[in-house]
């Protein structure tokens, strides 16, 4: 089983660009797909968007526009940078990791980092 | 989007009852529904994928069905460490999207 770390700033000022890092280890990126998932506080999870590990991406419409997921297998890392934050996008978000069931082709998530707190506000 | 719908909210049992939690897709997902257990200040966890199988190592107390727009999960025998939010989540079409959530307590 993977485990998985989110990283980066917790406080993001508005208009300005959020960045996180997820670090996987004890296992490959290989193979796998990558997805981000947000939880404003005392709210529903919110799927942001998935990438895989050879960097095809995924995106949520609602945010396409202000999202970006690239993968950096190197470093055993993949990232998320959303632009043009508004007080709308302070969330927990998590990283985690996507498992295929080969019998059906259905997605879940299977491994999750522990979450970051991200508050918007300046 | 494929709106997801968990009913009830909220419920109250007592240890060792049978809960019975339920989610209703706005259009046909097929078998592409996944429950999740969130604790306070966790991340959330894997229960059941694709509608009825369970994941490795979660208790077998936990099991799913349904198919369609409708689905159940279904926990045999409620544990202490049982009570938590459940969401479900449909991975049939983008974008992904979760219930709203059910929270179990305490009776």
């Amino acid at each position: 089983q993977v485990q998985l770390q989110e990283s980066g700033p917790g406080l993001v000022k508005p208009s300005e660009t959020l960045s996180l890092t997820c670090t996987v280890s004890g296992g490959s990126m290989s193979g796998y797909y990558w997805s981000w998932i947000r939880q404003p506080p005392g709210k529903e999870l919110e799927w942001i968007g998935y990438i895989y590990y050879s960097g095809s991406t995924n995106y949520n419409p609602s945010l396409k526009s202000r999202v970006t997921i690239s993968v950096d297998t190197s470093k055993n890392q993949f990232s998320l940078k959303v632009n043009s934050v508004t007080a709308a996008d302070t969330a927990v978000y998590y990283c985690a990791r996507l498992e295929r069931d080969f019998h059906t082709g259905s997605y879940s998530l299977a491994d999750w980092g522990q979450g970051t707190l991200v508050t918007v506000s300046s | 989007d494929i709106q997801m719908t968990q009913s009830p909210s909220s419920l109250s049992a007592s240890v060792g009852d049978r809960v019975t939690i339920t989610c209703r897709a706005s259009q046909s997902i097929t078998n592409y529904l996944n429950w999740y257990q969130q604790k306070p200040g966790k991340a959330p966890k894997i229960l059941i994928y694709a509608a009825s199988s369970l994941q490795s190592g979660v208790p077998s107390r936990f099991s799913g069905s349904g198919s369609g727009t409708d689905f159940t999960l279904t926990i045999s025998g409620l544990q202490p460490e049982d009570f938590s939010i459940y969401y479900c989540q449909q991975n049939y079409k983008i974008p992904w999207t979760f219930g709203q959530g059910t929270k179990v307590e305490i009776k």
